[in-house]
């Protein structure tokens, strides 16, 4: 099916270690974003990437680094991971670059808990 | 900073009955506005999108409303349904240098069958 697939669903991690989650999307859009959803809460802004080669921080990108790997993937990375990072994180894919963003096809989310 | 907020964080009705949750905006260089519907262990949906140049637009059972006067978005639900039981998120497209959408806190819609 088409659509945005995330990975892992769950994932576990002690404080201080290091995790990437991985996004790809087949519906050959340019722009992708993530995001953090603390409970409830909305959903705020990590790091998104208008198109393939930029990435640009969001509201809270402290604490992680990303990379677009190609058109299709974009990554998440938690170098040393904290408590405060504990939530669920959204991918997102839209087909618009710039101003004009369109709707966003989100992905099913990767909870994450840090101990 | 400025952001999108809601008036209501629960909302609770009877099945049958319309449904209106309602979405304040800060933001005046907005441009673009969209609410989302996301059932639990889900990512959020799109729904219906609206932008600044119009007050009205309309889907299936489904309505958005905007005025850029005061600042407020309201999305309606017709005949609502235990289907639509969802926590529900307006989301704002700032007019200026960061290409992403901003969302509010999320209203939580219960049916009562």
């Amino acid at each position: 099916n088409a659509g945005v697939t995330q990975t892992p669903k769950f994932q576990v991690l002690k404080t201080g270690q290091s995790m990437t989650l991985q996004c790809a999307q087949d519906m050959n859009h340019n722009s992708m974003y993530w995001y953090r959803q603390d409970p409830g809460m909305g959903l705020r802004l990590i790091y998104y990437s208008a198109s393939e080669g930029t990435t640009d921080k969001g509201e809270v990108p402290n604490g992680y680094n990303v990379s677009r790997l190609n058109k299709r993937e974009f990554s998440l990375r938690l170098e040393s991971a904290a408590p405060s990072q504990t939530s669920v994180y959204f991918c997102a894919s839209s087909e618009a670059e710039g101003a004009d963003v369109g709707g966003y096809t989100f992905g099913s989310g990767t909870r994450l808990t840090v101990v | 900073g400025e952001s999108v907020g809601l008036h209501l964080p629960t909302l609770s009705v009877q099945e049958g009955d319309n449904s209106i949750i309602n979405c304040a905006y800060s933001n005046s260089a907005s441009d673009y506005f969209i609410w989302y519907k996301q059932e639990s262990g889900k990512g959020p949906q799109f729904i219906i999108d609206i932008r600044s140049n119009m007050d009205k637009r309309q889907g299936q059972r489904v309505t958005v409303l905007l005025n850029k006067t005061v600042k407020h978005l309201s999305l309606q639900i017709a005949a609502t349904q235990p289907g639509d039981s969802a926590v529900y998120f307006c989301a704002e497209n700032w007019n200026t240098g960061r290409r992403a959408l901003t969302f509010g806190s999320g209203t939580r819609l219960q049916v009562q069958p």
